[in-house]
């Protein structure tokens, strides 16, 4: 079946504008995780979603970022005021509960590189 | 504070040879340790997993080795093949928050 998707693939944007990255999840899965990976580094966790709520968002770095899941399925990651710190790749993973051991499957990913 | 270390940065073998990535962690409330594998410019994609109350676990050619009391687990990749040069992360997340915290990565190179 369809894996994660993530869309938009790449995206380029100027150093304050506001971007919008989208998740959709394996059709099913009730857990929904945002990643962000930089040049040469394995992914750090951002948020996680458990049905429309989040979870866990403590990795958050600042409230320029704010996600959301409105009906517990597609999910969207949204930064203001984008800073060149921002750039690296936006990971979206989504697993079928959040059990100890369930798999994470991940999205391609989104390249985001801001000006 | 980074709560796992992976070691090495890149590895070069041979066709055919034994690749060995090892990781240590911090944190004993981990509980669940599972090894991913990236192509470039793809996601990562869970390759073999472990929990704290086996030492080791084998699919096929990879094989996890666990000692808890050193806090330290490690991939064995068998017969590499020129298919398997990627990037590996180990990872951990605990029963508690199931967010994976990853190690840095180790970049596999296997030459034909």
């Amino acid at each position: 079946g369809a894996g994660v998707s993530q869309t938009p693939s790449n995206k380029v944007t100027e150093k304050g504008k506001y971007v919008e990255l989208r998740c959709d999840p394996i059709s099913g899965h009730t857990a929904l995780y945002w990643y962000r990976q930089s040049l040469g580094q394995g992914p750090e966790f951002l948020i996680y979603f458990q049905g429309t709520g989040a979870a866990d968002d403590s990795g958050l770095p600042n409230d320029r970022f704010f996600a959301v899941r409105p009906e517990g399925s597609v999910s969207t990651l949204k930064i203001q005021r984008t800073e060149r710190g921002d750039s690296a790749v936006y990971l979206c993973a989504s697993s079928l509960t959040s059990g100890l051991g369930e798999t994470q499957y991940f999205g391609p990913g989104t390249r985001l590189l801001v000006l | 504070q980074q709560q796992v270390k992976q070691s090495p940065q890149s590895l070069i073998v041979q066709k055919g040879g034994i690749s060995i990535i090892n990781c240590a962690y911090e944190n004993t409330a981990f509980d669940y340790f599972p090894w991913y594998q990236q192509f470039p410019g793809k996601g990562p994609a869970l390759l073999i997993a472990i929990r704290p109350d086996v030492s080791e676990k084998k699919e096929g050619r990879f094989t996890i080795s666990f000692n808890k009391s050193a806090k330290q687990f490690s991939l064995h990749i068998m017969d590499s093949q020129p298919g398997d040069s990627a990037t590996y992360f180990c990872a951990a997340s605990t029963g508690s928050n199931y967010k994976l915290t990853f190690g840095k990565g180790t970049l596999l190179t296997v030459n034909p």
